[in-house]
């Protein structure tokens, strides 16, 4: 059963037009992780929420905010796509004070 | 800052050789170390883990990994490896009793040729 779940899998935008990615758990971890990896590199960390605590990484464009309404769901908004913005998302999960982390299936964001 | 290093971007090998994919931290702290796997289009699955204990560790899929703390490495490798091995593979590694996010090494594409 997954644990993690992101919807929707895949998704097309037009550049410029505000789109959402969603994050759900069934874990009940309170730490959440969103991630943006480009073509062949690493994930890298956008943001992350212990419990309702935000953490911006300095380097997330304003461009990209995030939601979390409650421990179970996690929301990514970005406001204005531009092409740069192509790339899978990944959503993660940990329980804080242990190690390890669960990642969802990802969405593929086209910018169109 | 702690770092993670995996020193071949892509590891061609043939069906059923071993393989050992590489990867080096740094860190002023004593740290837990994993190794991802992604399979295209698919989010991160971990493969195996390092917490504490004995530092040979066995993961899913046959793979295992061997801390080594004075090398600072944490290695990867798998005596036999198929087909469905193609992957990108992510050496990662987070800072004990830290809320600290989760460091990637920028990841190793496995190549198996027929």
């Amino acid at each position: 059963d997954a644990m993690v779940i992101q919807n929707p899998r895949y998704q097309v935008t037009q550049f410029g037009k505000p789109v959402t990615l969603s994050c759900s758990q069934t874990l009940n971890h309170n730490v959440m992780y969103w991630y943006q990896q480009k073509s062949s590199q690493a994930p890298k960390l956008l943001f992350h929420y212990y419990d309702k605590d935000f953490n911006n990484e300095a380097d997330t464009p304003d461009n990209f905010q995030s939601r979390r309404p409650n421990t179970s769901f996690c929301f990514l908004d970005i406001r204005s796509p531009g092409l740069g913005d192509a790339a899978m998302y990944l959503c993660a999960t940990q329980l804080r004070g242990t190690a390890e982390a669960f990642f969802g299936q990802g969405t593929r964001l086209t910018v169109v | 800052a702690q770092s993670v290093t995996q020193l071949d971007s892509q590891v061609p090998v043939f069906e059923e050789a071993p393989v050992e994919l590489r990867c080096n931290y740094s860190s002023s702290v004593s740290v837990y170390l994993f190794w991802y796997v992604q399979y295209p289009n698919q989010g991160l699955q971990l493969l195996l883990k390092y917490l504490s204990g004995s530092t040979l560790v066995k993961g899913i899929n046959g793979f295992e990994a061997e801390f080594n703390k004075s090398q600072t490495s944490f290695h990867l490798r798998k005596p036999s490896v198929h087909i469905s091995d193609t992957a990108e593979y992510f050496c990662a590694v987070h800072r004990m009793n830290r809320d600290d996010k989760i460091i990637f090494g920028k990841g190793t594409r496995l190549h198996i040729l027929p």
